[in-house]
């Protein structure tokens, strides 16, 4: 079955950038989604199609994916941005989450 | 603004059936796929499956023998069927709606379903 893989976790300084990395077997011949969960929350998109904002999302998040590896990048991370982030595709018609992210603001 | 809202048992005892349904609002069910996705407590996320309003299914192979996911239009619901469940299937579990194999953009809020005796 296919697996897309993320480091458990990432540190940022406020003001810096961030970057999570999602690996899968030819992921940049899929799209790649990104979701944002904040404690007792559910998961909101910020990425779609590899490197689309959805409204209302802040120009700071953008994506980006080739050869294996996804990648979402946070420029100028907020404490707001403090979250777990989770990649997401398609495989074989069925969704596939990494195992998500935990972006440490600190 | 379309609204997902899960409602079912908090509580499941081992080797019986998780039942739940997602309500939507404020928009048609039709036209769009469904999908349940489940979080194990300080966990990750899981899909489970999906139907879309004509009633075409697909599931995640791992849980595919004890899962059925059905729609009732008529009354703008889905609903998710787990049986013979375990500790293992101890989640908040989520409804979920998608275009055909894109981004979940609406989310229910998620309720939390216990399997224990």
């Amino acid at each position: 079955s296919y697996e897309l893989t993320q480091p458990p976790s990432v540190s940022v300084s406020p003001g810096q950038t961030a970057s999570i990395t999602c690996s899968g077997g030819k992921l940049g011949e899929k799209y790649a989604y990104w979701y944002q969960q904040k404690p007792g929350q559910s998961p909101v998109l910020v990425i779609y199609r590899d490197s689309k904002r959805p409204s209302g999302i802040p120009e700071r998040f953008s994506g980006s994916n080739s050869g294996n590896t996804a990648t979402l990048t946070i420029s100028g991370t907020q404490a707001m941005d403090e979250a777990d982030y989770y990649c997401q595709a398609w495989d074989s018609n069925t969704a596939v989450f990494g195992g998500g992210t935990k972006l440490t603001v600190l | 603004q379309v609204q997902l809202q899960e409602s079912g048992p908090g509580l499941v005892k081992p080797s019986e059936t998780l039942s739940l349904t997602c309500s939507v609002s404020g928009g048609s069910i039709s036209s769009y796929y469904w999908s349940w996705i489940r979080q194990p407590p300080g966990k990750g996320l899981e899909w489970i499956g999906y139907i879309y309003y004509s009633g075409s299914t697909k599931y995640n192979p791992s849980l595919k023998s004890r899962v059925t996911i059905s729609v009732d239009t008529s009354k703008n619901q889905f609903s998710l069927k787990l049986s013979s469940v375990t500790a293992a299937d101890t989640a908040v579990y989520y409804c979920a709606r998608h275009t055909e194999l894109t981004y979940f953009d609406y989310w229910g809020q998620g309720t939390l379903v216990t399997v224990s005796s």
